[in-house]
């Protein structure tokens, strides 16, 4: 079935690093791809999205790109802060049908001052 | 406006317990997903309805769990014969039509001792 695979964490980095969070999917068909984030002590939120392929979703200094060649949505972002930590998921939508969601397992960053 | 709320926030409950997990989603928001999340774990989906009827159960996993939506607006998950491998994270999202992006409460933590 289909699937979301991330890249495993934790992640630390320092203020002003570079971000990177790995993620592919194996799915039929051509799903929308979402990226969603955990605050601590919050709710899931939808950080940004990107329908088809070579779609780039943004949002709050991340990005990523639908690639369907490598089947990947990478999210990055180029100077994180301490307060992007949380925990980032990857997830994928079915088309068609229930349109629910498949979900990574999740990667935790933490940044430090 | 008001989010997707979800009662109760914690519960608590012996084995062999039956439970009842509500959400209220956002207003006018015809689908409406409940999902698990277990620790460590990214967000399972259980159901999806799209107003009163449940059009997408595949993610239940045994006839003890079950949900309703009876007047399209609120849901509830019910858990019968509870075991403790049933303690996780319980969310429920909502979308404005099943295309749209989901929104999520902040869940409610069932813990079966």
């Amino acid at each position: 079935g289909d699937s979301v695979t991330q890249m495993e964490g934790p992640v630390t980095l320092s203020e002003e690093a570079f971000l990177t969070i790995n993620c592919t999917y194996t799915a039929t068909g051509y799903p929308s791809l979402f990226w969603y984030v955990q605050y601590p002590g919050e709710g899931l939120q939808l950080l940004l999205k990107a329908t088809k392929a070579d779609d780039k979703g943004s949002n709050k200094g991340f990005e990523a790109t639908y690639r369907k060649e490598t089947t990947s949505f990478h999210l990055e972002k180029g100077s994180v802060q301490v307060s992007d930590s949380a925990v980032y998921f990857c997830a994928l939508r079915y088309q068609g049908g229930s349109e629910k969601l498949v979900f990574g397992k999740g990667t935790k960053l933490t940044v430090n001052p | 406006g008001a989010g997707v709320s979800q009662t109760p926030s914690n519960k608590v409950t012996e084995k062999g317990k039956y439970v009842e997990l509500r959400c209220d989603p956002i207003s006018g928001h015809t689908a409406l997903y409940w999902y698990r999340q277990s620790l460590g774990q990214g967000p399972e989906f259980l159901i999806y309805f799209q107003g009163t009827g449940a059009a997408d159960d595949s993610g239940l996993p045994n006839d003890r769990f079950f949900a309703v939506r009876p007047e399209g607006s609120v849901s509830t998950l019910k858990i019968q014969r509870t075991e403790r491998g049933d303690s996780a994270v319980y969310l429920c999202a909502s979308s404005a039509t099943g295309t749209q992006p989901q929104h999520f409460g902040d869940g409610t933590r069932l813990s079966i001792l």
